[in-house]
């Protein structure tokens, strides 16, 4: 079965400071991989995905993540944290032959001044 | 990107009456649209997979006669809460399958249950 683990419910970072939210897959066949960002009461924003291509994703907003399959990791990266990135991340995993998504626990991140 | 809409945002209900949420993908047809429910805190679950023309596909666990999905269209899926309850109180978003691989979400039908 396929499944993503994100290691940290809750990290806190100054602005401008290093942003890395971690997630961990586990899947014996090639993964597609997905990092979505949900603000307050609303739905789910695409930042990036890995479909197999480039091992390093760019997504919006300055975010980032790579892919490292020795380490069955796609952690997602920010250089320089904004006040506007507070909010939840969740990374997920495609289903294999299928359209269905499996979330992660999600980490909240919070940027202070 | 694309947009899906979801309709309402909010509703507030008595126990044992129907709720009615709205998913429409605005500028793109979506021959599967997803729902998803979410608990404060906690991550999405898969509930149903909406396929248009024909039946929807059930997760375990998830009661088909109270979620009664509808996708008649390429741009409409509606999930229908039966005889509401407060425990199915909930977040519930709705996505729509896109291209390469995508899914678009709405924004979410935070339903309450008196």
């Amino acid at each position: 079965a396929q499944s993503v683990t994100q290691l940290g419910s809750h990290v806190s970072v100054s602005e401008g400071a290093l942003v890395l939210l971690r997630c961990n897959y586990s899947s014996s066949v090639p993964p597609y991989l997905f990092w979505y960002v949900q603000y307050p009461n609303q739905g789910l924003q695409l930042l990036l995905k890995y479909t197999s291509a480039a091992t390093l994703v760019k997504g919006i907003n300055g975010f980032e993540a790579e892919f490292k399959k020795s380490e069955t990791s796609f952690h997602l990266t920010k250089p320089s944290a904004h006040m506007s990135d507070a909010a939840e991340y969740f990374c997920a995993v495609r289903i294999y032959n299928t359209d269905k998504l499996i979330f992660g626990t999600g980490t909240r991140l919070q940027v202070f001044p | 990107g694309a947009v899906v809409s979801q309709h309402p945002s909010r509703v507030i209900c008595k126990s044992g009456t129907s709720v009615k949420i709205e998913c429409r993908s605005l500028d793109f047809q979506a021959t599967t649209m997803f729902w998803y429910r979410q608990f404060p805190k906690q991550s999405l679950m898969l509930m149903a997979t909406s396929n248009e023309g024909s039946k929807a596909t059930y997760e375990q666990g998830v009661e088909k006669d109270k979620f009664l999905i509808n996708h008649a269209s390429l741009t409409l899926s509606t999930l229908t809460v039966t005889s509401a309850h407060p425990e199915d109180s909930s977040f519930y978003i709705c996505s729509a399958g896109a291209a390469k691989n995508i899914q678009y979400f709405g924004a979410g039908t935070r339903l309450s249950v008196l």
